[in-house]
């Protein structure tokens, strides 16, 4: 089975500081996605990045970046000089991938609430 | 790319009514179909889904159904609505390199 797993359930940091949400998660498979993705008020689910789990590479977009660790089954997320904007709920997800490509199910954590205050 | 399209946005029906949320999907053919629901805690429960027309698998039992009538159109259903139904419904869609797509969700309050 699969599992994701957002220890931090509400953050709260000032505008232009650091913060780096954390994500931990637990699979069978060998092949796999996954997905940050983040959720304003408004409720719609916004994407982010999805890594494959054999592209341990670490990606950067612009104020954004993902530290994807296979050894510790960790991918994290951390926003640099964070913005009112950034203000969210933010979701880590993971996917298994089947032989043709496509996947069955998108398994959700349960979500870090970040709050930016001005 | 895939656009998908779910209505209502938001929903209050009285407890014991029936229920029928639509999604359709534009820019992909045969994708995989999926509904998921978010309750007041925020976490997203997979509820349903489908990797083609009248294939339905079901992750959670409960008091609601789904049906997939035509390759891009997903529907979730209830005969007789509760209290616990109400959340906030997305529809998702998944194609090969397009990734997963979701809805912009429907708001339903059962009352």
């Amino acid at each position: 089975a699969q599992k994701v797993t957002q220890a931090q359930t509400e953050i709260s940091v000032v505008e232009k500081e650091d913060v780096t949400l954390d994500c931990v998660y637990e699979t069978r498979d060998t092949t796999y996605y996954l997905f940050w993705y983040k959720q304003p008020p408004s409720g719609e689910l916004v994407f982010l990045i999805r890594r494959n789990s054999f592209d341990e590479q670490n990606e950067i977009s612009g104020r954004y970046s993902w530290n994807f660790q296979k050894s510790t089954s960790s991918f994290n997320f951390t926003i640099t000089a964070s913005q009112v904007v950034d203000s969210a709920v933010y979701f880590c997800a993971l996917s298994d991938i089947l032989s043709s490509g496509s996947a069955r199910q998108l398994t959700f954590g349960s979500g870090t609430q970040l709050t930016v205050l001005p | 790319s895939q656009t998908i399209h779910q209505w209502p946005a938001t929903l209050v029906q009285p407890v014991g009514s029936p229920l029928s949320l639509e999604c359709t999907v534009e820019g992909t053919s045969n994708p995989n179909l999926y509904w998921y629901r978010q309750a007041a805690g925020r976490g997203l429960q997979l509820l349903f889904y489908s990797v083609g027309i009248g294939q339905i698998s079901s992750e959670v039992p409960q008091n609601l159904s789904a049906s997939r009538p035509q390759d891009r159109q997903f529907i979730l259903s209830s005969k007789k609505l509760l209290l616990s139904d109400s959340g906030f419904y997305l529809c998702a869609s998944f194609r090969g390199s397009d990734g997963y797509t979701f809805g912009s969700g429907t708001r339903l309050t059962v009352v």
